[in-house]
C-alpha cells in the first residue's frame, strides 16, 4: 500500500524549533518529489515546501523561508522539515504530500501531525 | 504568491452541477496548464481530483471536470451526490517554482 506518515508534531513555544518526519512506504521513494502543506486549524491549505527527487533542488514559500528547512533521505525514504524561529502564525497541520510528476498535482498525501506554537 | 480567488461557498441539490471558479494571474494560474483540485471532507486529508487542469486521476468519478480560461481555472461537478459534499481546493505551479493555493469553497449538497 502506497503510504506516508508523518510524525514529529508537538507543542513549541515561539521562537522555538522543531523536525518533523514523513515515513513513505509502498513506491519507489527516490523517483518522487515531495512537498510539505500546513493547514491552520479552521483555515485553508497552504504551500509550504518542495524538493526534488534527488534533494537537489529545493522551494519555499515566502512565509517560511530563511526559517524552515526541507531536506530527504532517500536511503531511509523519509522526508524531513526542520523547523525554526517558530511563529503563533506557523501553528498547523502539517502534510507531506507526494507529486505525482513534475510539476503537476499532489497525489498521496499523509494523515497530517499537528505543530502547536503557544507559550 | 498571494493565494488564488475562489467563492467561500457554493451548493446544488442531489443531481444538479456546479462550477467553482479559481483565478489567479498571469504568473501562476494564466501562465501555466498545471492547475489541480482537491476535494478535502472534514477532518481527512486533501485527495487528489484533477491535475493539469482537466485530467482525472485514475479512481475519480467522471462526474469531475475541469478547465481553464486565462487567469481562471473551473472544477464542474455534475450529477451531484451526497458524498460529494467537502471542501474543495484549487492550486497552481507558479513563476517561482512553488505551488499557491486557493482560499477553499465549501459545497454543500442540498
Amino acid at each position: 500500500e502506497v503510504q506516508l506518515v508523518e510524525s514529529g508534531g508537538d507543542l513549541v513555544q515561539p521562537g522555538g524549533s522543531l523536525r518533523l518526519s514523513c515515513a513513505a512506504s509502498g513506491f519507489t521513494f527516490s523517483s518522487y518529489a515531495m512537498h510539505w502543506v500546513r493547514q491552520a486549524p479552521g483555515k485553508g491549505l497552504e504551500y509550504v515546501s518542495g524538493i526534488g527527487s534527488d534533494g537537489g533542488s529545493t522551494y519555499y514559500a515566502n512565509s517560511v523561508k530563511g526559517r524552515f528547512t526541507i531536506s530527504r533521505d532517500n536511503s531511509k525514504k523519509t522526508l524531513y522539515l526542520q523547523m525554526g524561529s517558530l511563529k503563533p502564525e506557523d501553528m498547523a497541520v502539517y502534510y507531506c504530500a507526494r507529486l505525482l510528476w513534475w510539476p503537476t498535482g499532489l497525489d498521496i498525501w499523509g494523515q497530517g501531525t499537528m505543530v502547536t506554537v503557544s507559550s | 504568491q498571494s493565494a488564488l480567488t475562489q467563492p467561500a461557498s457554493v451548493s446544488g441539490s442531489p443531481g444538479q452541477s456546479i462550477t467553482i471558479s479559481c483565478t489567479g494571474t498571469s504568473s501562476d494560474v494564466g501562465g501555466y496548464d498545471y492547475v489541480s483540485w482537491y476535494q478535502q471532507h472534514p477532518g481527512k486529508a486533501p485527495k487528489l481530483m484533477i491535475y493539469e487542469v482537466s485530467n482525472r486521476p485514475s479512481g475519480v468519478p467522471d462526474r469531475f471536470s475541469g478547465s481553464k480560461s486565462g487567469n481562471t481555472a473551473s472544477l464542474t461537478i455534475s450529477g451531484l451526490q451526497a458524498e460529494d459534499e467537502a471542501d474543495y481546493y484549487c492550486s497552481s505551479y507558479t513563476d517561482s517554482s512553488t505551488r499557491v493555493f486557493g482560499g477553499g469553497t465549501k459545497l454543500t449538497v442540498l
